[in-house]
């Protein structure tokens, strides 16, 4: 059963446009989300984190929201450039687990 | 420093065969994970080693894979016989501790024709 659930396989959104990815989690025992970035042939990239008792990190052009009573969080990526075109995982995990659930990825494309 | 380095970076076998992957975590990391990603769809934990020891093989599909970390250091992930639906692109990520991300590999892409 998925626990991590990402129902946009895609996105596409021009250049300097705000891109919002979101994510959908079942585990009421997740405590700790993860987001990671891949681009074709590599590994996927930790790209920003946030812990259950905050609703909000930010990290420079990234920021995750955090809504635990709905089980949702979301990357926004602002303004989008050409180079954050990849894969965007969302990732979760309880609190003395270090095994990751991930969801099954959104493809960001930037426009020119 | 050095990143997860995995071997091979891709392999094509015939169902029934043997494949052994390979996983060299970044120097001084105890935890070490492997995960698999089928088909495009999400990546699934395999199992976790701190140092040599297997702390959590739960996600192992079956008794066709076997996973080792000798001495602590690299890993390896054995597959035999290879079926059709082991077919996908197999990650190892490894850690100091598990409080932040992981660094992944750049994965190893099994084909099983």
């Amino acid at each position: 059963d998925q626990q991590v659930k990402q129902n946009s396989p895609s996105l596409s959104v021009q250049e300097g446009r705000i891109s919002i990815l979101n994510c959908d989690y079942t585990n009421s025992m997740f405590d700790y989300f993860l987001w990671y970035k891949k681009y074709p042939a590599e590994g996927p990239t930790f790209l920003i984190s946030i812990s259950s008792i905050k609703d909000k990190n930010e990290d420079g052009r990234f920021t995750v929201f955090l809504n635990k009573s709905a089980k949702h969080l979301s990357l926004h990526i602002v303004p989008s450039q050409p180079g954050d075109s990849a894969v965007y995982f969302c990732a979760a995990r309880g609190s003395n687990d270090y095994k990751l659930s991930f969801g099954a990825g959104t493809t960001v494309t930037v426009r020119a | 420093e050095a990143g997860v380095t995995q071997f091979p970076s891709h392999s094509v076998i015939e169902k029934g065969q043997t494949v052994t992957l390979r996983c060299d975590p970044i120097s001084g990391h105890d935890n070490l994970y492997w995960y698999r990603r089928v088909m495009g769809k999400e990546i699934k934990f395999l199992l976790h080693f701190v140092k040599e020891s297997k702390q959590d093989e739960s996600g192992m599909p079956n008794n066709r894979f076997l996973a080792e970390r000798t001495g602590g250091t690299y890993s390896t992930l054995k597959v035999q016989p290879a079926e059709l639906e082991d077919s996908g692109v197999y990650f190892c990520a490894s850690s100091q501790d598990g409080n932040y991300g992981y660094t992944f590999g750049s994965g190893t892409r099994l084909t099983v024709v």
